[in-house]
């Protein structure tokens, strides 16, 4: 919602173009990693995952890539349309836990 | 598919008032579970349960009860609400507790409350 927002990086870009939208986590022992997508007033939903086993996956317009070594993570955008506005978050889980560490997010401004 | 049905969207509360808020989800998962987002915050879990019966506790659990008597259903209780409960509140569940790209967690749309 409009209030968990307050205090989010912002990312602008022009419909059209490439969004990169990025995050560093916390625990080098995380094994999966997931990005969500938030629009205003609604829950986060799922947009794609990664495993540590791998540095890049690629789904419809979007590619998440992963580099271990400084514990990066990063989510690209093809051809950014207003619909992708929202705030995006990361998200890491600990290898051997049942845990979720949640980033605080990025919104994303799309401009026309 | 409704997925995972959150109630009330909205709800004010007075300092010291209880109320529940409801979690359904008809995907017949296993896994469901509360958490609270606040600004400048990821999402912080505050309870959750891996089956009907079975609860535990996540990162924030103090002044929230849950019960879990059913697949379906997954209530949080506010015993006696408090300012700093005041929060955007997330129900969640997955078909599995691990998280796993199988098994992806599932978000419902969250309910709003305010404690004066």
């Amino acid at each position: 919602g409009e209030s968990v927002g307050l205090h989010l990086p912002t990312l602008s870009v022009q419909e059209g173009d490439n969004s990169i939208i990025n995050c560093a986590y916390s625990n080098s022992a995380s094994d999966y990693f997931i990005w969500y997508k938030q629009e205003s007033g609604k829950g986060p939903q799922f947009i794609i995952d990664i495993r540590s086993n791998m540095d890049k996956r690629q789904g419809q317009r979007v590619t998440v890539l992963l580099n271990k070594t400084v514990k990066h993570l990063s989510l690209q955008i093809a051809a950014t349309q207003p619909g992708d506005s929202a705030v995006y978050f990361c998200a890491e889980t600990p290898a051997g836990t049942y845990k979720y560490i949640f980033g605080t997010g990025t919104r994303l401004k799309v401009l026309a | 598919n409704a997925g995972v049905t959150q109630t009330p969207k909205f709800q004010v509360l007075k300092t010291g008032q209880s109320m529940t808020l409801q979690c359904a989800q008809d995907m017949n998962h296993e896994y469901m579970s509360w958490y609270r987002q606040d600004p400048g915050m990821g999402l912080r879990l505050i309870h959750y349960s891996v089956g009907a019966g079975i609860t535990d506790q996540g990162e924030v659990p103090n002044g929230y009860n849950v019960s879990r008597s059913t697949t379906e259903d997954f209530p949080l209780r506010l015993l006696s609400a408090a300012p700093s409960q005041t929060s955007v509140y997330f129900c969640a569940s997955s078909q599995d507790r691990r998280p796993d790209p199988n098994s992806p967690l599932h978000f419902g749309n969250g309910t709003r409350l305010t404690v004066t």
